[in-house]
């Protein structure tokens, strides 16, 4: 059974740089039929997909947050990881890793997500 | 950009009734890339329906999706205690992932 697994610190201070890490275990990140993402939920409120990356490396941001966010794998780990710079109170939210279908049609939805993990900006 | 609007925000419905909830895109998209989930309180969102029909591995037969063009339904057929979450429809386009803003279906 696939499962996915955020890691980080809870708490960050603005203006610094929230840094998650997203665990795979039960199957390959290197696989050619999946993405892998990460989607953000303030307390409260709706789901704001953050980014997608492919293990080559390949990656597509929401534009609201592409000047800030980076997001990379590290296949030998079966590990990828998100950054998100200059960060304020209005980021804090809980913050979810998941995969997506990438191959066949349907695709290019999330089938599977981590427990998420709640990230507070705050000094 | 598309947006996807879920109408309504909030449905109250009792135990055994039907619910139909709407998830209105922008413009014509392709149903290949439309799908629902389902939140429950403190939980990670869960994968119901794919390519807007389609039922995900273990999702009970009383949940269909329907739709087509700009205009995609979730409906729940006789809603269980469990049913009551919200329930977000979500697109993808042109390297853009988006999601509706949820609706809530509660006890009445």
């Amino acid at each position: 059974q696939l499962q996915l697994q955020e890691s980080g610190p809870g708490l960050v201070k603005p203006s610094e740089t929230l840094s998650l890490t997203c665990t795979v275990s039960g199957g390959t990140i290197s696989s050619s039929t999946y993405f892998w993402g990460w989607i953000r939920q303030p307390p409260g409120k709706g789901l704001e997909w953050i980014g997608t990356i492919y293990y080559s490396g390949s990656t597509y941001y929401n534009s609201s947050l592409k000047s800030r966010v980076t997001i990379s794998v590290d296949a030998s780990e079966n590990q990828f990881s998100l950054r998100l710079s200059s960060v304020t109170a209005a980021d804090t939210a809980f913050y979810y890793c998941a995969r997506l279908i990438k191959t066949g049609a349907p695709r290019y939805y999330f089938d599977y997500w981590g427990q998420g993990t709640l990230v507070t900006v705050s000094s | 950009e598309i947006v996807l609007t879920q109408s309504p925000g909030t449905l109250s419905l009792s135990p055994g009734e039907r619910a139909s909830l709407s998830c209105r895109a922008s413009q014509s998209v392709s149903s290949t890339f439309l799908a629902w989930y389902q939140q429950k309180p403190g939980q990670a969102p869960r994968l119901l329906i794919y390519g807007a029909s389609s039922r995900a591995t273990g999702i009970p037969d009383r949940f269909s999706g329907s739709g087509s063009g700009a205009d995609f339904t979730l409906t729940i057929d006789r809603l269980e205690p469990e049913d009551f979450a919200v329930y977000y429809c979500q697109h993808y386009g042109t390297s853009l992932w988006t999601f509706g803003q949820g609706t809530k279906v509660e006890i009445k």
